[in-house]
């Protein structure tokens, strides 16, 4: 299973873009990059999944360079709102195991 | 569309008893997930079920866990006996299919073992 790191928090204020970047050397052919946000006393929710170079959604957009070994999870004009655990996750599409590391803390301040 | 339901939300026992949680997964959704999350960090699988089979169950502690879906919808995961250790929000999700796309989260039980 591809291993990732992440940071474990990052500050910003409202109306400004956050970046989170998630290390995973060695990820396999097969695995997508799948990014899951979660508040306090809820389950995570997914936001966006990629395979390579970028995907975009109404919430947020995924940047995957071309070796695949990091990705970025942009959150355009963050509010306070969007203080949550984010996690980045790597696997295939199959029966494979989704592994959880600790996430960012996001804190959105005023 | 109904989200994943779990319940209870919360309980407090004495270690050694037992307790069961209760999870009933989005109409339709064939894979159910349970997952343990102990304070501070990311959700970890216990067992994943595919329809009412067990598809992994490798970090499921078997001496003390069990989870059944004995008819493909609801589930049920029990600790007997409970110990400290298993103070954590346990964490119920499903999804369409095995693909990992998008797991869909309930609230989660919180237990607390005194």
């Amino acid at each position: 299973l591809a291993k990732t790191t992440q940071p474990i928090s990052m500050d910003s204020y409202e109306g400004q873009e956050v970046n989170i970047t998630c290390s995973h050397n060695n990820i396999a052919t097969n695995d997508y990059i799948t990014w899951y946000q979660q508040f306090p006393s809820q389950g995570p929710r997914f936001i966006i999944q990629g395979y390579k170079t970028k995907v975009t959604n109404e919430v947020a957009s995924l940047f995957i360079p071309a070796d695949r070994k990091s990705s970025t999870l942009s959150l355009p004009r963050v509010s306070l709102s969007d203080t949550a655990v984010y996690y980045c996750l790597v696997g295939d599409r199959g029966y494979s195991t989704l592994t959880f590391g600790k996430g960012t803390m996001l804190l959105v301040s005023p | 569309e109904a989200g994943v339901a779990q319940s209870p939300r919360y309980k407090i026992i004495e270690k050694r008893q037992s307790v069961a949680f209760w999870c009933n997964p989005i109409s339709g959704h064939a894979t159910l997930y349970w997952y343990q999350q102990i304070l501070g960090q990311g959700p970890k699988l216990l067992i994943q079920f595919q329809n009412n089979g067990v598809v992994d169950d490798s970090q499921l502690p078997k001496d003390r866990f069990s989870a059944e879906r004995l008819k493909g919808v609801d589930s049920t995961l029990k600790i007997q006996p409970a110990k400290l250790e298993d103070s954590a929000v346990y964490l119920c999700a499903s999804s369409l299919s095995p693909d990992k796309e998008t797991q869909y989260f309930g609230p989660g039980t919180r237990l607390l073992v005194l």
